[in-house]
């Protein structure tokens, strides 16, 4: 298994308060993703990292915010929770390669209340 | 736009059934196409892939070939047993360097029961 980490892996939080998701990797690799995962929805990219420092939007960054100041961590910080962002969000690592398989952490379940 | 589109589902089998999860895409370029499994509570975990036009990928029984012509990469697998009992994700990417993603379909879970 590949060797990233997320935390918390659950939160319940209220309303309108600041949340930091992190992943954390051991496997050196260049590119994270942040993902959410609704029922009917599948899984939608939130924001995407090719390099420290370096980010972009996914198709639902909208209230997400992220930074990548090591390889090895990219947070994900919501700046005021809304309940439309009670999600279960999966971060993801990959290479630059052309098979491009992306590796999932286990997952933090977010409730905001 | 890239997209995938999965079967509805979800589907049930029995135990030692045959398996099969449709997937079909649209992609602008060549894509590679993957099948991911999640099982309940845990994250993705990649099942199998393909890159090129008439691929066959497999794993753990599993099995996908990729079908240029049809733009088709159906899962397969001859006899399901109840730990296969999970979530399967169609997917596929364009490699375009720095932008490159991953395009998903919705899933559809899969119960096998005894």
């Amino acid at each position: 298994d590949a060797g990233i980490t997320q935390s918390p892996r659950h939160k319940v939080t209220e309303t309108g308060t600041p949340v930091t998701l992190r992943c954390h990797q051991t496997e050196n690799h260049r590119y994270m993703y942040w993902y959410r995962q609704d029922p009917g929805h599948g899984l939608r990219l939130i924001h995407y990292s090719y390099g420290v420092k370096d980010t972009d939007k996914g198709e639902v960054s909208d209230g997400y915010s992220v930074s990548r100041s090591k390889t090895e961590d990219f947070l994900l910080t919501l700046e005021s929770a809304t309940s439309s962002q009670t999600s279960v969000y999966f971060c993801a690592i990959s290479e630059p390669s052309p098979s491009y398989e992306q590796y999932f952490g286990p997952g933090t379940r977010l409730t905001v209340t | 736009g890239d997209s995938v589109t999965q079967m509805e589902g979800p589907v049930t089998l029995s135990e030692e059934a045959f398996l099969t999860i449709n997937c079909t895409y649209t992609a602008t370029g060549y894509p590679s196409l993957f099948w991911y499994v999640q099982y309940p509570g845990e994250g993705l975990q990649l099942l199998l892939k393909a890159t090129k036009a008439d691929d066959k990928g497999s794993n753990k029984g599993f099995e996908a070939t990729y079908r240029k012509e049809t733009t088709s990469f159906h899962l397969e697998k001859g006899s399901v047993q109840v730990s296969d009992s999970a979530v399967y994700f169609c997917a596929l990417s364009v490699y375009t360097g720095a932008n490159s993603k991953l395009t998903f379909g919705k899933g559809i879970t899969l119960s096998v029961r005894p």
